[in-house]
């Protein structure tokens, strides 16, 4: 596709469940970004990938958030035992260069 | 890690006025981004901008790297330039970015 695209688009879950957020980066891509937004704060940052490897998990806030890219294109974003307050648009980007990066629209996740 | 702050916080235009957005940095960056985020949540590119100037219709930026800032300007305004400006900075490629708190602009009619 022409941008990066994320689904779902909307989730609800209730709380303790376990959801998985997918991101498709503009083809060609091999840096991808996993940011979280929380309603009138900037983005924050989660993950990065480079190729198929995570070079910088240090936004990931505990063991229960984990991240994967297995072929370097595609990844999913998993969150265990989901709480209330990991509710937050969820937002990928991807970056040929490693500079410029490009987001999708996110993905807004509601834990009650 | 590097801090960013954007000022003014909000920004309520006639439409028609320009106006001046500010982002100052804390460290040397080898990234700096503008986006738009519209009120649908999507964030829109404006400018790739580490140093320098740039312009894109009724918009410009200039960043001066040395003196840790960059300046986003919007002239003659309509009421699809409402929303949040962020500018979000990077300590060298392949990084994170980190955003700023955002410019909320409101261009009334």
């Amino acid at each position: 596709g022409a941008g990066v695209s994320q689904t779902p688009s909307n989730k609800v879950t209730e709380k303790g469940k376990y959801v998985e957020l997918r991101c498709d980066p503009i083809s060609g891509h091999t840096a991808l970004y996993w940011y979280r937004q929380s309603l009138g704060q900037g983005p924050e940052f989660l993950i990065y990938f480079q190729g198929t490897g995570a070079a910088d998990d240090s936004g990931l806030p505990n063991d229960r958030f984990f991240a994967v890219r297995p072929e370097g294109s595609v990844s999913t974003l998993k969150i265990q035992r989901t709480e209330r307050g990991d509710s937050a648009v969820y937002l990928c980007a991807s970056s040929r260069t490693g500079r410029e990066a490009f987001f999708g629209q996110g993905t807004r996740l509601t834990v009650v | 890690g590097i801090q960013v702050e954007q000022s003014p916080p909000d920004l309520i235009l006639q439409e028609g006025a320009n106006s001046t957005l500010r982002c100052n940095f804390s460290d040397s960056v080898n990234n700096l981004q503008w986006f738009h985020q519209n009120p649908w949540g999507q964030l829109i590119n404006l400018f790739y901008i580490p140093s320098g100037t740039k312009q894109n219709g009724r918009l410009s930026a200039t960043t001066v790297a040395t003196e840790r800032y960059s300046l986003l300007y919007i002239s003659s305004s309509q009421t699809t330039d409402s929303g949040v400006y962020f500018c979000a900075v990077g300590g060298a490629a392949g990084n994170k970015l980190t955003f700023g708190g955002g410019t909320r602009v409101l261009v009334k009619p």
